[in-house]
């Protein structure tokens, strides 16, 4: 099956700073990317995705980006504000499959 | 619709019992995951189904584990016997179609004592 890496798995930032985290994917059929945001005790909720015929998207201080060549892609949090503290998923998904990166513990920093 | 309902949403239980997770999915979401969350493995996906039918099990760590959807509705994960190590958060997830967003439920917390 697929096989997802996330870096870094832990991540402080100050607040106001930009975070940045990176996954990369090794199923190169893989073509949705989504990124998934988990608060303590809480469930996985979406918070941004990609397909593969797209380089870049962005939404408010949310942005992803994708190298469907190098396999790769990354997330950016700018202007990062304490409820930005949580743990970040990445994902690979192909057709039904849908395989997590071991996240990234991101603590925002007043 | 009320999401993915998971129940029982804690579970505590002792070496050697038998265990079941329940899960209802989304209405018309063909699409149906298993996860499993620790610490120390992150979020694995252990099953999912398409259209009521079992895709792929590679993830399932052992025959202890098994995995149903009986129909669109309603699916279950046992695990029998259970041991400590099985102590986890296990996730059901359900999406409309492949390569689309895929929603979580609340989850069920599992210790096995």
């Amino acid at each position: 099956g697929e096989n997802v890496e996330q870096h870094p798995s832990t991540l402080s930032v100050q607040e106001g700073d930009s975070a940045v985290i990176k996954c990369t994917y090794s199923d190169s059929a893989s073509n949705y990317f989504p990124w998934y945001k988990q608060e303590l005790g809480k469930r996985p909720q979406l918070i941004i995705d990609i397909r593969s015929n797209v380089g870049e998207k962005k939404d408010q201080r949310i942005a992803v980006t994708l190298n469907k060549t190098a396999k790769h892609f990354s997330l950016h949090i700018t202007e990062t504000q304490p409820e930005d503290s949580a743990v970040y998923f990445c994902a690979a998904s192909w057709v039904g499959q849908f395989y997590f990166g071991t996240g990234t513990s991101l603590t925002v920093i007043p | 619709d009320a999401g993915v309902i998971q129940s029982p949403r804690h579970e505590v239980t002792e070496m050697g019992q038998e265990v079941t997770l329940r899960c209802k999915p989304i209405s018309g979401h063909d699409y149906l995951f298993w996860y499993r969350q620790t610490m120390m493995r992150g979020l694995e996906l252990l099953i999912y189904f398409n259209n009521n039918v079992p895709i792929d099990d590679s993830g399932m760590p052992e025959d202890r584990f098994s995995a149903k959807m009986p129909n669109a509705s309603f699916s279950t994960l046992k695990i029998q016997p259970s041991e400590p190590r099985d102590s986890a958060v296990y996730f059901c997830a359900s999406s409309p179609i492949g390569g689309t967003e895929a929603f979580f439920g609340q989850g069920t917390r599992l210790t096995v004592v």
